[in-house]
C-alpha cells in the first residue's frame, strides 16, 4: 500500500496567520492517464470529512480561496493563507491513484 | 443535492455482528463506486471496503477481510456493510463515501460502532 506521511501532526496557529501542511507519498501519485489523484480533506469536531482540494490543486465548490494545494510526484502541500476559527480540526491528505485509497495520519490544527 | 445517510451503528460484543446501511439520493446511484471509511477513536481515516457500480466487484482492507462484506441494492439506492466477528478494534465511526471521478467527493454523516464486552 502507498504510505502517506503528513507533517506536522500538530499545528498551533494564530488567527489571521498562514499555515502549511506537507504530505509525502511512498510512490509517485501520477496516474498513467496523466492526472495526479491527491486530495485534501478537513474534518471539524463531530462532523464528517469535507473535501477541500482534489487532483492536487483544484478547490471544491464553496471552499474559500484562502486554501490552496500544490505539488507533484510524491511531495504535496496544503496552504492556508490566513487561518480562521472555523479551520480548527483535522486535515488529511489522501491518494486515489493506487489501490487501496490511503490517507495521511492527519494534522490537528489548533488555534493558539 | 447529494445525500448519504448511514444507519445501523450501535453497540456489539466481541464476536457479534452488525449491519450498516447507507441510503443515497440526489445522484444516479448506479453510476458510482461506493466505499466505507472509518475513523477509530484517536486515530485517522482508514479505507474499509468498496463495491463497484453493479455490485459485482468488492474489496476490503486486510484488517476486515473475511469478516466484513460490502454489498449494494441499486433498486433501493443503498449500500450495506455486514460486519461479523466484530473485534474491539473495529470500534469507530463508519462513513459511507461516494467515489466520483475525482475521488471521494461526498461523505455521509457517519454512524458509530462500539464493540465492547
Amino acid at each position: 500500500d502507498v504510505v502517506m506521511t503528513q507533517s506536522p501532526l500538530s499545528l498551533p496557529v494564530s488567527l489571521g496567520q498562514p499555515a502549511s501542511i506537507s504530505c509525502r507519498s511512498s510512490q509517485s501519485l501520477e496516474h498513467s492517464g496523466g492526472d495526479t489523484y491527491l486530495s485534501w480533506f478537513h474534518q471539524r469536531p463531530g462532523q464528517s470529512p469535507r473535501r477541500l482540494i482534489y487532483k492536487v490543486s483544484n478547490r471544491d465548490s464553496g471552499v474559500p480561496d484562502r486554501f490552496s494545494g500544490s505539488g507533484s510526484g510524491t511531495d504535496f502541500t496544503l496552504k492556508i493563507s490566513r487561518v480562521e476559527a472555523e479551520d480548527l480540526g483535522f486535515f488529511y491528505c489522501m491518494q486515489g491513484t493506487h489501490w487501496p485509497r490511503t490517507f495521511g495520519q492527519g494534522t490537528k490544527v489548533e488555534i493558539k | 443535492e447529494v445525500h448519504l445517510v448511514e444507519s445501523g451503528g450501535g453497540f456489539a460484543q466481541p464476536g457479534g455482528s452488525l449491519r450498516l446501511s447507507c441510503a443515497a439520493s440526489g445522484f444516479p446511484f448506479g453510476n458510482y463506486w461506493m466505499h466505507w471509511v472509518r475513523r477509530a477513536p484517536g486515530k485517522g481515516l482508514v479505507w474499509v471496503s468498496d463495491v463497484s457500480q453493479d455490485g459485482s466487484r468488492t474489496s476490503s482492507a486486510d484488517s476486515v477481510k473475511g469478516r466484513f462484506t460490502m454489498s449494494r441494492d441499486n433498486a433501493k439506492n443503498t449500500v450495506y456493510l455486514q460486519m461479523d466477528s466484530l473485534r474491539v478494534e473495529d470500534t469507530a465511526v463508519y462513513f459511507c463515501v461516494r467515489d466520483g471521478p475525482d475521488i471521494y467527493d461526498y461523505w455521509g454523516q457517519g454512524t458509530l460502532v462500539t464493540v465492547s464486552s
